[in-house]
């Protein structure tokens, strides 16, 4: 069965510290990945895809970088992050067939930067 | 205009009631739907999927599609204070636009015993 693993769960990080994010999957080979963002009492925003190895597209500019170097696994990285990064980042993959945006999530990290 | 738009909630209903969730989709291009549930402090986890016109039943669940008038719709039956949560609409297309979904922002519905 398909799996989906994202850490750390919790987060505190200064305003100007770097970020990393990483998220794995197991029992499937070269999927879709995706990462989104929740902002307080909000809906999601993409952030990254990824339909394989080296292969990111970047929905909307930021301060945020995103990498793949394995297939099952999806990183989200900043230099310096931003009171504005703060929220809720979910790693997913497509759940059906067909993709069309229905996903399994991960856990989630929730990031406050201070 | 949001892609997605969601009544704003928060939804109350009584416990045995019908809750009905709403949501609109500006994209005429969308052809997958989806309703996800979102307890607090958890991610988010799909429970329906829909694509055609007309209704979709999953046990207490029902999804309804109107392609027409851009609407989709989730009816909970014989609510639960379990089903207490924010409720997320999601549009996508099928096997194009690598999979992507647009999300609205979620209504919340509480479930009273």
């Amino acid at each position: 069965s398909q799996t989906i693993h994202q850490w750390p769960a919790t987060l505190v990080q200064p305003v100007g510290s770097p970020l990393s994010l990483e998220c794995t999957v197991e029992g499937t080979s070269n999927p879709n990945l995706y990462w989104y963002r929740q902002a307080a009492g909000r809906g999601l925003q993409l952030l990254f895809y990824s339909v394989g190895i080296g292969q990111i597209s970047s929905e909307v500019p930021q301060n945020l970088s995103a990498s793949r170097p394995q297939d099952r696994q999806f990183i989200l990285s900043s230099k310096k992050l931003l009171l504005s990064d703060s929220g809720f980042y979910l790693c997913a993959y497509p759940t059906l067939a067909g993709g069309g945006g229905g996903y399994t999530f991960g856990s989630g990290t929730r990031l406050t930067v201070v | 205009q949001k892609e997605v738009e969601q009544n704003s909630g928060p939804l109350s209903v009584p416990e045995g009631a019908i809750a009905s969730l709403n949501c609109t989709y500006s994209d005429r291009g969308s052809q997958s739907f989806f309703w996800y549930r979102q307890y607090s402090g958890k991610s988010p986890e799909l429970i329906m999927s829909i694509y055609s016109n007309g209704d979709k039943e999953d046990g207490r669940f029902t999804a309804q599609l109107n392609k027409a008038s851009q609407y989709v719709s989730l009816l909970i039956r014989d609510s639960q204070p379990s089903d207490s949560a924010t409720y997320l609409c999601a549009g996508g297309t099928l096997n194009t636009n690598a999979g992507k979904s647009t999300f609205g922002d979620g209504t919340t519905l509480t479930v009273k015993p």
